[in-house]
Order: C-alpha cells, then structure tokens, then sequence
C-alpha cells in the first residue's frame, strides 16, 4: 500500500523560480489537501479538494495554486519562488470530509 | 490563527513512565484528532473523539475531551522508545463549509531508555 505519495522529497530553489509539487493518493479518497509546516507553527492549510473538480482556499493560499488533475492527483505550484515558502510541504487525503486524514512524507523546500 | 494549542511544547520522561500531553482550542468542535509525526515523516493518525464522547481508548491511548473547557487530554501509557515523536491535536468546526482540520503547534516526547 503506497498510500499517499508525494514528489519531490527535497528541492533547492532560487528566488523567483517555480515548480510544481505532486501529491497522488492509491485509497480511492474524496477529500485532498495540502498544508505546509513551519517551525513551531504546527500545519497550516494553504489549499483542500473537497471533491474531485473543486479546490479551496486555505489559511494561507497567497503564492500558491493548485490543480486537482483527476480524483488520485492533487498538485502544488509555487509561481515565483520566495524565500518566506522555505518549509516543508505535507500532502494529505480522506475518503470523508471529519475522518481522518492520511498524510505523505512531505517535501522539503528552500528558497535562497 | 491556530485552534489548538498543546501542552507542554516538549517533555522528557524515562521508559516505562506515563506521558501526558494537552490540547486546549477556542472554538466548539465536531471531532477532535490527535496525530503523531516522527522525525522526517508525516503525520499519523491516532485516534478521534467526538464531540458528545468524554474518554475514549486504543491501546496504550487514552483521550479524553472536556468540550466546557474546550480541552484534550492524550495519555500514553508505559511509554516506550518508540513512542519518541511529536504529537499533535486537531480540531474541526460544526458549521458546515467549516470541516477542515485546524492542527495545533505539537508536543514534542521523548522517551530516555
């Protein structure tokens, strides 16, 4: 069982660059999210997927955007990198909006 | 800002011992989840309490929920090295539209062999 599975692992950006962050779930769930976490801050939600075709926005959405490509991918893209999106990013999914929720090993993200 | 807020931030206990950590939130709630996250990896989830339960058990976990004080307690007992981790409670609305989970800023347990 894979469960969720997220890419890349780690990354090193410059200022201004961009990527993209790929989350794919194999449990067949509704519900995906993405959060990032900062030291001492705990998670924060920067965007959900209710459902497949429907996004949201989170706590802290600035600066991000996302693409619920089909009911297993949920993706992440940073436009223009900043240095204040250093974190590591956790991707995470559930069958039922309350359940709970299974999380990725993250991706860990510098801006120089 | 956040929802949950655990307590202590860190705690150092010997094997065996008993380790009990605590969540307090601001708003009412239809679920609470406490998570573990071991170094380096994701979170995973422990155990859920709802609203109406005061206690509930897995294992070597106990949770228990006071919803007039808006607090969570998670106790583990005869703790072992493995349970060297962070923990961290979750909260999520009553309203609908409101589901998500609001995640506090941790406990961080470690268990001295």
């Amino acid at each position: 069982n894979a469960g969720v599975t997220q890419t890349p692992k780690f990354q090193v950006l410059k200022t201004g660059q961009s990527m993209t962050l790929q989350c794919a779930q194999d449990m067949n769930h509704n519900s995906m999210y993405w959060y990032r976490q900062d030291p001492g801050m705990g998670l924060r939600l920067i965007y959900y997927s209710a459902s497949e075709g429907t996004t949201d926005k989170g706590e802290v959405p600035n600066g991000y955007n996302v693409s619920r490509l089909n009911k297993r991918e949920f993706s992440l893209r940073l436009e223009s990198a900043a240095p204040s999106q250093t974190s590591v990013y956790f991707c995470a999914s559930t069958g039922q909006v309350r359940q709970p929720q299974h999380f990725g090993d993250g991706t860990r993200l510098s801006i120089l | 800002s956040q929802q949950g807020e655990e307590d202590p931030q860190a705690l150092s206990i010997q094997e065996g011992e008993n380790a009990t950590m605590n969540c307090s939130y601001k708003t009412s709630i239809n679920n609470l989840q406490w998570y573990r996250q071991n170094s380096g990896r994701g979170l995973v989830h422990l155990i859920l309490i709802r609203s109406n339960e005061r206690e509930k058990h897995s294992g070597r976990l106990r949770v228990t929920l006071d919803t007039s004080k808006k607090s969570s307690s998670l106790l583990i007992t005869a703790s072992r090295a493995a349970d060297t981790a962070s923990y961290f409670c979750a909260t999520d609305g009553t309203n609908f539209g409101n589901e998500k989970l609001t995640f506090g800023t941790g406990t961080r347990l470690t268990i001295i062999p």
